[in-house]
C-alpha cells in the first residue's frame, strides 16, 4: 500500500518553544492531507484539513494560530505547534489520500504518528 | 454529523478463538468504511476498505461486513494469534465529508497464548 512518512516519531520540547512535524506521501501525490490528535485511550480527533497551495481548514475549537499548517507541495504538509505548553502534549497523526485516485474510492493512509511531550 | 461507536471497548480471548469486533454508525449516507489496526504508540495500519456498494471484504484471516441499513460493520478475525493484539479502529467516510474520516474509539484486543 501507499506510504505516508511522518517525522519525528517522538519529540520532547520545553514549554514556550515551537515544534514542527512533517508528513510526507512517499509514492503518491496528495492534494489534501489531514492532521489528527489522539489522547490516551481515546479516538482520533480531526484537527484540520491541509490543502496544497491554500489555507488549511480547521475544525471547530482548534486554534489556528497555535497549530500552524503548511502544505507547500503535493507530497509534504507540516504542522507547527507554536508556543507549546504541557497541555499540547499528545499523539499527532497525519493522513493522506492519493490525489489521482480520488478521495471517495480509495483508502486513507496514515503516518506513524508523533509523540509530543512538552515539559 | 456521523457518529461511530465501537463495542466492546476491550476484549481478551485465548489464542485460536475467532474475534468479532463491532462498529455502528449513525449516518446512512456513509460512502465507505475503513478498518484500521493501531499498535501502542504507533500510527494506523489500514486493514480493509469496504465501499457502500459492497457487503463484505476479505483479506487473509480478516473479513469485514457492512450493512448500511442497520448502520453496522463487523470485523471478523479468524483463528486469532498473539500478534493480533492491538487496538482496532473503524472509520466512516460520508460523501459530504471531503475525505474526512469519522473514527470510533476503538476496541483494544488482547490475544493470550
Amino acid at each position: 500500500g501507499a506510504v505516508v512518512s511522518q517525522h519525528p516519531s517522538r519529540v520532547i520540547c520545553k514549554s514556550g518553544t515551537s515544534v514542527k512535524i512533517e508528513c510526507r506521501s512517499l509514492d503518491f501525490q496528495a492534494t489534501t492531507m489531514f492532521w489528527y490528535r489522539q489522547f490516551p485511550k481515546k479516538s482520533l480527533m480531526l484537527m484540520a484539513t491541509s490543502n496544497e497551495g491554500s489555507k488549511a481548514t480547521y475544525e471547530q475549537g482548534v486554534e489556528k494560530d497555535k497549530f500552524l499548517i503548511n502544505h507547500a507541495s503535493l507530497t509534504l504538509s507540516t504542522l507547527t505547534v507554536t508556543s507549546a505548553h504541557p497541555e499540547d502534549s499528545s499523539f499527532y497523526i497525519c493522513s493522506a489520500r492519493d490525489r489521482d485516485r480520488g478521495w471517495l474510492n480509495t483508502e486513507a493512509f496514515f503516518g506513524q504518528g508523533t509523540r509530543l511531550t512538552v515539559v | 454529523k456521523q457518529e461511530v461507536t465501537q463495542i466492546p471497548a476491550a476484549l481478551s480471548v485465548p489464542e485460536g478463538e475467532n474475534l468479532v469486533l463491532n462498529c455502528s454508525f449513525t449516518d446512512s449516507a456513509i460512502y465507505n468504511l475503513q478498518w484500521f489496526r493501531q499498535d501502542p504508540g504507533k500510527g494506523l495500519t489500514s486493514l480493509l476498505l469496504i465501499q457502500s456498494s459492497q457487503r463484505e471484504q476479505t483479506s487473509g484471516r480478516l473479513n469485514a461486513s457492512l450493512d448500511k441499513s442497520s448502520g453496522r460493520s463487523t470485523l471478523y478475525i479468524a483463528a486469532s494469534q498473539p500478534g493480533d493484539s492491538a487496538t482496532y479502529l473503524c472509520a466512516g467516510l460520508t460523501t459530504d465529508s471531503w475525505g474526512k474520516l469519522q473514527f470510533g474509539a476503538g476496541t483494544q484486543v488482547v490475544v493470550t497464548p
